[in-house]
């Protein structure tokens, strides 16, 4: 299975501020990586595919880059409505998987 | 827009087989997979399977000898069956719709761009 490592585990950032999170897959998935967004009690939303792509209604603050082992997803300026918790996946490979997610708090 | 709506006993004994159907509606199921995806309290996701509305499927090797998805496009609804379940299949499953993507010659889906609410099984004497 290809182990996504995400970091950090958890972060508290200001409003405003940029907040990086990095996945780090254990070989190479090309482009092949997707980033959700989870509030609590509800099912992740879809934010950006192919590592770069912002899906459609998403909010431009919200960017992801990378390819092959290396990603990284970004909000430009922390919103209080993005408090959530964050997970790549890729679909490389079977079985699909998930990093064990990042949990973005406000400051 | 297309909705996907989990339902199915919120209570499984140890040692039986929990069986969740999933409801689409305002879409067709046509050229798409479906996947089941699970998320134990406070632990991050799991996917479990997917198959194509045609009937070719893809398991999670860790789940593979005991799940069992099913679709009927006719009903609008795929299945989830997972047996001889213990504690550690308590979680949030999740269905879920998932685009074709195809590359070189070979299609397989990409993004879980849909998503039920979820619901909780618990597995529980």
């Amino acid at each position: 299975d290809i182990q996504l490592t995400q970091s950090p585990s958890s972060l508290s950032a200001s409003v405003g501020d940029r907040v990086t999170i990095t996945c780090q897959a254990s070989q190479g998935i090309t482009k092949y990586l997707n980033w959700y967004q989870q509030k609590p009690g509800k099912a992740p939303n879809l934010l950006i595919s192919a590592a770069s792509n912002l899906e459609t209604g998403v909010p431009s603050r919200f960017s992801g880059s990378g390819s092959g082992t290396d990603f990284t997803f970004t909000i430009s300026s922390l919103q209080p409505e993005d408090i959530a918790t964050y997970y790549c996946q890729q679909y490389d490979n079977f079985p699909y998987t998930f990093g064990q997610g990042t949990k973005v708090e406000i400051k | 827009q297309v909705q996907l709506q989990e339902s199915g006993p919120g209570l499984v004994k140890p040692s039986e087989t929990l069986s969740l159907t999933c409801s689409v509606s305002g879409g067709s199921m046509t050229s798409y997979y479906w996947s089941w995806i699970r998320q134990p309290p406070g632990k991050g996701l799991e996917w479990i399977g997917y198959i194509y509305y045609s009937g070719a499927i893809n398991y999670n090797p860790s789940l593979k000898s005991r799940v069992t998805i099913s679709v009927d496009t006719s009903s609008n609804q795929f299945s989830l069956k997972l047996t001889s379940v213990t504690a550690a299949d308590t979680a949030v499953y999740y269905c879920a719709r998932v685009p074709k993507y195809c590359s070189g010659g070979s299609c397989w889906g990409n993004v879980f761009d849909v998503w039920g609410q979820g619901t909780l099984v618990t597995v529980s004497s």
